[in-house]
């Protein structure tokens, strides 16, 4: 059992629909991020949170400590939010900063 | 400058080849990773540097060989790759120490004839 794991795996959408992603862990961790990858491309930091609810635009990230539960969530969904979504969490204690990744949520927005 | 920069973009390498991948910040970070992604699956840790020294080797086949430079450039070395090394290679950037967040750079797609 991987100790991210993610849901759903694929995510088909309409452009405007709210769409949440869940992130669960079985690990003690220190900060846990969401990443976004588009087709063939490098990838890009959306959010570091390690605790309570982060929001930038219309993303909103989300995570429960006790829970071991971190959720993303987009709202009024763009066929450009088109992605793979990856939820990674770096372990508690230790100095560096290593990351241990989901398997991602290929999301695709239909216009 | 918020930014990770990674040449060349694309790299096509027969496998007695030797050639290098190079990756560049300017935002004062003192860690640098290397990251293998292959297609649809997460990105895989390779190496860490801080502060210049290699600091996590991933178990990384020594055909790999990374090398820091200095505090901005990151280097990796390919000589006598296999096929299964065509992957997506990925740099990032971070303040040193334990929680900090990562800057990715675009990749490098590597395929090995």
């Amino acid at each position: 059992k991987n100790e991210v794991e993610q849901s759903p795996q694929n995510l088909t959408a309409q452009e405007g629909e709210f769409i949440t992603i869940n992130c669960s862990y079985s690990v003690g961790i220190s900060a846990l991020h969401w990443l976004q990858q588009h087709p063939g491309g490098g990838i890009v930091s959306l959010f570091m949170l390690s605790s309570g609810k982060k929001k930038h635009g219309r993303l909103i990230a989300t995570i429960n400590i006790q829970e071991k539960h971190s959720s993303l969530h987009i709202t009024a969904s763009h066929p450009r939010d088109s992605a793979v979504y990856i939820c990674a969490v770096r372990k508690g204690g230790g100095a560096t900063n290593k990351l241990i990744f989901g398997t991602g949520t290929l999301l695709a927005v239909q216009p | 400058d918020t930014e990770v920069t990674q040449t060349p973009k694309h790299l096509v390498m027969g496998m007695t080849n030797k050639k290098s991948l190079k990756c560049e910040q300017h935002m004062g970070h003192r860690a640098m990773y290397w990251y293998k992604q292959k297609a649809k699956k997460p990105p895989e840790l390779m190496f860490v540097y801080s502060y210049e020294k290699l600091s996590i080797n991933e178990s990384v086949p020594s055909r790999f060989s990374p090398e820091c430079p200095n505090s901005s450039l990151l280097n990796l070395h390919l000589h006598a790759l296999q096929p299964e090394d065509s992957a997506l290679y990925l740099c990032a950037s971070s303040q040193a120490g334990s929680i900090n967040e990562q800057f990715f750079g675009p990749g490098t797609r590597l395929t090995v004839l």
